[in-house]
Formats: C-alpha cells, structure tokens, sequence
C-alpha cells in the first residue's frame, strides 16, 4: 500500500520554463515533508522541507507548497536549468524519524 | 566537510555469501539510517539507529538482516547468506538529532550498490 505516490513518472520541460512535480499521500500523522534529488549513481540530495504548520516554503529556485487538507505538495522549480534534470522523490515523516519515499519523478529540462 | 560515507560502493557477492556495508555519517551527526531502493522503485526505510542503540528496525527483514552502530567506527548493515532479492542500492543518511522527528533533516551518502549473483 502506497502511503507516498508520484503519479508522474517523468516530466519533461523547456529551460527557463517552470518544472512542476507533484505528490499525494495517504498518511494523515505525516506531518513533515521534504523533497530529494537524486543523480544517477549518486545518493538522494536534500533540497527542501516543510512542515504542516506552513503552506509555502521557498528557498532560491525551489519552491514547496503544501495542501494539507487535499494531502497533496508540489515542487516548483523556476527558471528550470538543464542542470535540474534528475530524479526527484518526495518523502514524508512524522514525529518518528522514518521517511517514507514516493518513487520518483524523473526531470528532464531540454536547452 | 565532508558528506556521509559508504564503502564499497559496489558489491559483488555470490548466493549464500555474506555481504557487509559500512557507512560513516557526517561529523557532528550521530544518528544513522539504512534504506534500501529497488529497481524502479523508492527508498524503503530499514533501520534507524544511535550509537550502540537500534532505535527502530521496523523496515528489516526478520531474517539474514542486522544493523549495527557502534561507540567507535562506521554503521554497519550485514546481510548474512544472500540471495538474488537482496540485490539492490543500500543507503545510509544521518542526522544531528538536535531536532525532533522528521525535521531532523537527513543528509544521504552515495549508496553501495549490491549484486548478488
């Protein structure tokens, strides 16, 4: 049973344009949320959190917005750079330390 | 400054053979977690664990499976007698600890990648 699902598997968009990835989860204890990205080959990068007593959390480029009540986060990557194509994954945690992982969504920013 | 540490980074092992993976956090963090990713597949939580302390083991299979993290030296993961489902990306991360919860944001190393032949 899938508690943290990312229904798009892959996204492709122009530079410059905005990337938007998309996450739905099903656990209403998760109370923490943070968005990784991962290379291949490498391990998961941290990029940003937020937690459920916020509904906006942006830092540079990236921006994370949480719908708690539709169980539902975005990422927003804007300008998109051909250096943000990877693999990115949506976690969820609670007041344990547990991640629980989507799978994935891959990002191709196109020149 | 340098990030959390794994070794080897790719393991070959044959059916029945032992396979053990080492992780160093980073300095300053002294709590370590183990995920392991399939093919096609997220990061499923294995172990969470302090030093000399298994925290949370939950994600662990019963069997052939143990963690440890001792006083001095690396987290280990050792997967006794392996079989073809274990072949897989293992994944270490730490934390401080000096926040509660998930807000103890994890810091990832690069994986060992396991091949069981």
């Amino acid at each position: 049973d899938q508690q943290v699902k990312q229904n798009s598997p892959s996204l492709s968009v122009q530079e410059g344009r905005i990337s938007i990835l998309n996450c739905d989860y099903t656990n209403s204890m998760f109370d923490y949320f943070l968005w990784y990205k991962k290379y291949p080959a490498e391990g998961p990068t941290f990029l940003i959190s937020i937690s459920s007593i916020k509904d906006k959390n942006e830092d540079g480029r990236f921006t994370v917005f949480l719908n708690k009540s539709a169980k539902h986060l975005s990422l927003h990557i804007v300008p998109s750079q051909p250096g943000d194509s990877a693999v990115y994954f949506c976690s969820c945690g609670g007041s344990n330390y547990k991640l629980t992982f989507g799978k994935g969504t891959l990002l191709t920013v196109n020149p | 400054n340098a990030g959390v540490m794994q070794n080897p980074r790719h393991l070959v092992r044959r059916r029945g053979q032992e396979a053990r993976l080492r992780c160093s956090p980073m300095k300053g963090h002294s709590h370590v977690y183990w995920y392991r990713q399939l093919p096609e597949e997220g990061l499923k939580f294995m172990v969470y664990l302090q030093k000399e302390n298994i925290i949370d083991e939950s994600g662990m299979p019963k069997e052939r499976f143990s963690a440890e993290f001792p006083k001095e030296g690396p987290s280990i993961l050792r997967i006794q007698q392996v079989v073809r489902g274990d072949s897989a990306a293992y994944f270490c991360a730490s934390s401080t600890g000096r926040t509660s919860g998930s807000a103890d944001t994890q810091y990832f190393g690069p994986g060992t990648r396991l091949t069981v032949l």
